[in-house]
C-alpha cells in the first residue's frame, strides 16, 4: 500500500513557467511534509517543509500548499529555471519527538525546464 | 542543518561478499536513519539506529542482511551482508537538524553500490 502518491511522474516546464507537483496522503498521522530535489548521483537535497498548522509555506521560488482535509499537498516552482531540472520527491512523517522522523516517500517527480 | 559525510561515495563489489558504509554527522544526533533507493526508484527506509539500543527494522529488511552499529552520537554504520546484483542501490545516512529553529531531516550524498 502506498502511503503517499506523487504526480506527474514526468513534466516538461518552459524557463519562467510555473511547475507544479502533487502529492496525496492517506496516513491521517503524519504531520510533517518535506520536500526534496535530488540530482543524478546525489542525496536528496531538503527543499522547503510543512507542517499542518499553516496552508501554505513560501522560501524564495519555492511554495508548498498544504489541504489538511483533502490530504493533499503541493510544491509550486515559480519562474522555473534551467538549474531547477531534477527528480523532486514529497514525503511525509509522523513525528512524535526529536529526531523521529521516520519518511515515507512519493515516487518522485522528474522535472525538465527547457530554455 | 546537519553535515552529513558518507564512505565510501561509491564501490562495486562482487556478489556474496559484505561492504560496511560509514556515516559520520557534524552534531551529535538521538537518531540515525539509513535508507535505500534502488535504480530510478524512490527511497526506502531500512532501519533507524538509536545510540545505545539495537536497530529498529522495517518490515522487508532484517538485521542478518543489513547489520547496523551505532557506537556513539555522531556516527553509524550499515553492513549490506551476502551482496547479490539486487542490493545495487544508493544507501543513504539521513538525520535530523535544525533550520530557521526548527527540525527537519536531512540526507547524506549516498553510497552508490554495485554488485556484479
Amino acid at each position: 500500500q502506498q502511503q503517499v502518491k506523487q504526480s506527474p511522474q514526468s513534466l516538461i516546464v518552459q524557463k519562467g513557467g510555473i511547475s507544479i507537483i502533487n502529492c496525496a496522503y492517506e496516513n491521517t498521522a503524519f504531520d510533517y511534509f518535506p520536500w526534496y530535489q535530488q540530482f543524478p548521483g546525489k542525496g536528496p537535497a531538503l527543499l522547503i517543509a510543512i507542517r499542518p498548522d499553516v496552508s501554505e509555506k513560501k522560501e524564495g521560488r519555492f511554495t508548498i500548499s498544504f489541504n489538511k482535509s483533502a490530504k493533499q499537498f503541493s510544491l509550486h516552482i515559480m519562474d522555473s529555471q534551467p538549474g531547477d531540472s531534477a527528480t523532486y520527491f514529497c514525503a511525509a512523517s509522523p513525528y512524535s519527538g526529536a529526531g523521529s522522523y521516520q519518511l515515507t516517500f512519493g515516487k518522485g517527480t522528474k522535472l525538465s525546464v527547457i530554455p | 542543518s546537519a553535515v552529513i559525510s558518507q564512505k565510501p561515495s561509491r564501490d562495486i563489489c562482487q556478489r556474496g561478499t559484505s561492504l560496511t558504509i560509514q556515516c559520520q554527522v557534524d552534531s551529535q544526533v538521538t537518531m540515525m536513519f539509513w535508507y535505500r533507493q534502488q535504480p530510478g526508484q524512490s527511497l526506502t527506509l531500512i532501519a533507524t539506529a538509536n545510540q545505545g539500543s539495537e536497530a529498529t527494522y522495517e518490515s522487508g529488511f532484517v538485521i542478518d542482511k543489513f547489520p547496523i552499529s551505532r557506537p556513539n552520537l555522531t556516527f553509524s554504520t550499515l553492513t549490506v551482508s551476502n551482496m547479490s546484483p539486487e542490493d545495487s542501490s544508493i544507501y543513504l545516512c539521513s538525520v535530523e537538524g535544525t533550520r530557521g529553529g526548527t527540525y527537519e531531516q536531512y540526507f547524506g550524498p549516498g553510497t552508490r553500490l554495485t554488485v556484479t
